[in-house]
């Protein structure tokens, strides 16, 4: 079965500072992966996936995530946190090109003005 | 611009008190998922709709039932909560099913059960 672990239940960052969310996944065949942000109060919404080609995404407000086969790893960075980026954010993976969006249990991200 | 909208946003209930929660949507997707979200956990797929087509994930439960009587409105229904079934429920829409075309997604009910 698919599964999808976010290592990090709540980071706090100072504003600035880079962001490395971590997230590993489960599954052994062609992967499609996400990330999913939900500023409080807000719907989720998507920051940015992975299908195919190069495995440097990126996304909107700056974000990007490398797809790391080998380390079944999806994490996503920033290189400079503003305050507005505190926010949830999950990690998902949809196995194969019809399967169900798999969610990890989310990372909160605190930035300090 | 709200796009998927869920209704109310917070809802609370009794025990063995049949509850509906309701989720309409702007952007005229084929499909409309139900999503259940408990404290400090993943979002975990209920059901969907794909049209009028309705697929239940074999893990949900048989006392949480979905209808969609037209494209726009789709409804969560719970016929019997328990303490169990208190959690943030979402709603999505996307255009087609299992496939990787985006999921949007409306705030969420959070329901309480006493």
């Amino acid at each position: 079965a698919q599964s999808v672990s976010q290592h990090n239940h709540h980071v706090i960052l100072s504003e600035a500072a880079s962001l490395e969310l971590g997230c590993n996944y489960s599954y052994g065949g062609t992967v499609n992966l996400f990330w999913y942000v939900q500023y409080p109060g807000q719907h989720l919404q998507l920051l940015l996936k992975y299908f195919s080609g190069d495995p440097l995404v990126k996304g909107i407000k700056g974000f990007e995530a490398e797809f790391i086969k080998s380390k079944f790893s999806f994490n996503l960075r920033k290189p400079s946190v503003q305050w507005s980026d505190t926010a949830e954010y999950f990690c998902a993976v949809m196995g194969g090109s019809q399967g169900n969006l798999i969610f990890g249990k989310g990372t909160k991200l605190s930035v300090k003005p | 611009d709200a796009m998927v909208i869920q209704n109310p946003r917070y809802q609370v209930t009794q025990f063995g008190k049949p509850v509906t929660l309701s989720c309409s949507q702007t952007l005229n997707h084929n499909v409309m998922y139900w999503y259940q979200q408990k404290s400090s956990q993943a979002p975990k797929l209920l059901f969907h709709y794909y049209d009028k087509d309705f697929n239940n994930e074999a893990d949900t439960p048989d006392n949480f039932q979905s209808r969609r009587p037209n494209t726009s409105f789709c409804f969560l229904d719970i016929r019997s909560p328990g303490l169990g079934d208190a959690a943030m429920y979402l709603c999505a829409t996307s255009s087609r099913p299992r496939s990787t075309d985006t999921q949007y997604f409306g705030p969420g009910t959070r329901l309480t059960v006493l």
